[in-house]
């Protein structure tokens, strides 16, 4: 059964700062994994999909990196900004219609 | 451009009594439709998907059930809600087979049970 965990449960960092949020997966056969945003009461956002044959995305100050052997992903945010504060969810994509497995995420407070 | 909507954004539900929440899609044909529910201290967790009008895959046993009567129209209804039902429910819709595709998210349900 494929388990999604994401480390940490929060994190608080002050602007600026280049940070890195981490998930793994226990199950390697996924067809891709993305990274959403959601913020307070919301929906999700689609940040970034990495193919499962692909190595990394990137989509502005964002990076995310998948190694898929070992289970694992980072996104990587660089230069954080109180904007960016929000809740980040990991999720793998278990089959061909797309069925999602969610981390339960990491939230990200950038302070001013 | 594609959207997606649902509503309504919030609710509030005696136990027992039936629940309907509606998704609908514009701007595409023939999407994958997505019920997922968070509920507190939980991740998000795959309810029903669909493929097709008519065609509904569930994912996990519970008190719920999903329609999909037209093209580009998501219900998630139950008869009697029970205290677990509460949770902010989300609609997504992607492509077509579209397990390689990003999906993309409505802005939720949020639902009370009392």
């Amino acid at each position: 059964k494929q388990e999604v965990t994401q480390i940490p449960a929060a994190l608080s960092v002050p602007e600026g700062e280049n940070l890195v949020l981490n998930c793994s997966f226990t199950d390697s056969a996924i067809y891709n994994l993305q990274w959403f945003r959601q913020d307070p009461g919301k929906g999700l956002t689609s940040l970034l999909l990495i193919q499962s044959s692909q190595r990394e995305q990137t989509s502005g100050r964002l990076n995310a990196s998948l190694d898929k052997s070992s289970g694992r992903s980072t996104l990587y945010i660089a230069a954080s900004q109180p904007g960016d504060s929000a809740t980040y969810l990991c999720a793998v994509t278990r089959g061909s219609q797309g069925n999602l497995i969610f981390g339960k995420g990491t939230k990200l407070s950038v302070k001013p | 451009s594609q959207t997606i909507h649902q509503w309504p954004a919030t609710l509030v539900q005696p136990v027992g009594s039936p629940l309907s929440l509606e998704c609908t899609v514009e701007g595409t044909s023939n999407p994958n439709l997505y019920w997922y529910r968070q509920a507190a201290g939980r991740g998000l967790q795959l309810l029903f998907y669909s493929i097709g009008i008519g065609q509904i895959s569930s994912e996990v046993p519970q008190n719920l059930s999903a329609s999909r009567p037209q093209d580009r129209q998501f219900i998630l209804s139950s008869k009697k809600l029970l205290l677990s039902d509460s949770g902010f429910y989300l609609c997504a819709w992607s492509v077509h087979n579209g397990g390689n595709q990003p999906q993309h998210f409505g802005d939720g349900t949020r639902l009370s049970i009392l």
